[in-house]
């Protein structure tokens, strides 16, 4: 079956460091793969997504590309703010269905 | 502005009580999906309904039921609450059930005592 496995939160960075959070998939075909932000509180938003092997998807500064040779989708920012502290989920959509990995939690400190 | 509401954001029930939490979106999406989200799980698919009268299963929808019977609304029924059925409940909506672009409610935390 398909399923999505997220490295293990939380993480723990100051203001203006780098930021990776690891996704890697397992997919009986060629999924769509996603990234959703769940701020505190609220539900969870799309934050970017890509569709085909090597589209790289951006947004707010976050950025992830799509690796079918190591079946990953990392996401990367440059310089994280407190604001970007929240639970980001990784997720492949594939024949209607969307498997979310079990999320990894952000703290970003002053 | 559309938007999907879930109501009640909070509830405190007791083992063996009927328990509905509604969702309403006004998107006008035919995809609506509810999950639950429990710590160490992330999210998972309880049921979905790809448009009026459709309902289907999802990963774990034992203990759970839903309806459709119109396009805006797809609520969610506990027909005898479990401690296990303590949760958070996500409900959204897709305007295709192939992009895999959802859109959620904010949510309702559920307690079974």
């Amino acid at each position: 079956g398909n399923s999505v496995t997220q490295m293990e939160g939380p993480v723990t960075l100051s203001e203006e460091a780098f930021l990776t959070i690891n996704c890697t998939y397992t997919a009986t075909g060629y999924p769509s793969l996603f990234w959703y932000v769940q701020y505190p509180g609220e539900g969870l938003q799309l934050l970017l997504k890509a569709t085909k092997a090597d589209d790289k998807g951006s947004n707010k500064g976050f950025e992830a590309t799509y690796r079918k040779e190591t079946t990953s989708f990392h996401l990367e920012k440059g310089s994280v703010q407190v604001s970007d502290s929240a639970v980001y989920f990784c997720a492949l959509s594939l024949y209607s269905t969307l498997t979310f990995g079990k999320g990894t939690m952000l703290l970003v400190s002053p | 502005d559309a938007e999907i509401t879930q109501s009640p954001r909070h509830k405190i029930t007791e083992t063996g009580r009927q328990v509905t939490l509604a969702c309403h979106q006004t998107w006008n999406h035919n995809n609506m999906f509810w999950y639950r989200q429990d710590l160490g799980h992330g999210l998972r698919l309880i049921h979905y309904s790809y448009g009026v009268q459709d309902t289907n299963k999802g990963e774990v929808s034992d203990g759970y039921s839903v309806s459709r019977s119109n396009t805006e609304d797809l609520p969610l029924t506990l027909e005898s609450a479990a401690s296990s059925q303590t949760s958070v409940y996500f409900c959204a909506s897709s305007e295709s059930p192939n992009t895999g672009e959802l859109f959620f409610g904010e949510g309702s935390r559920l307690t079974v005592l």
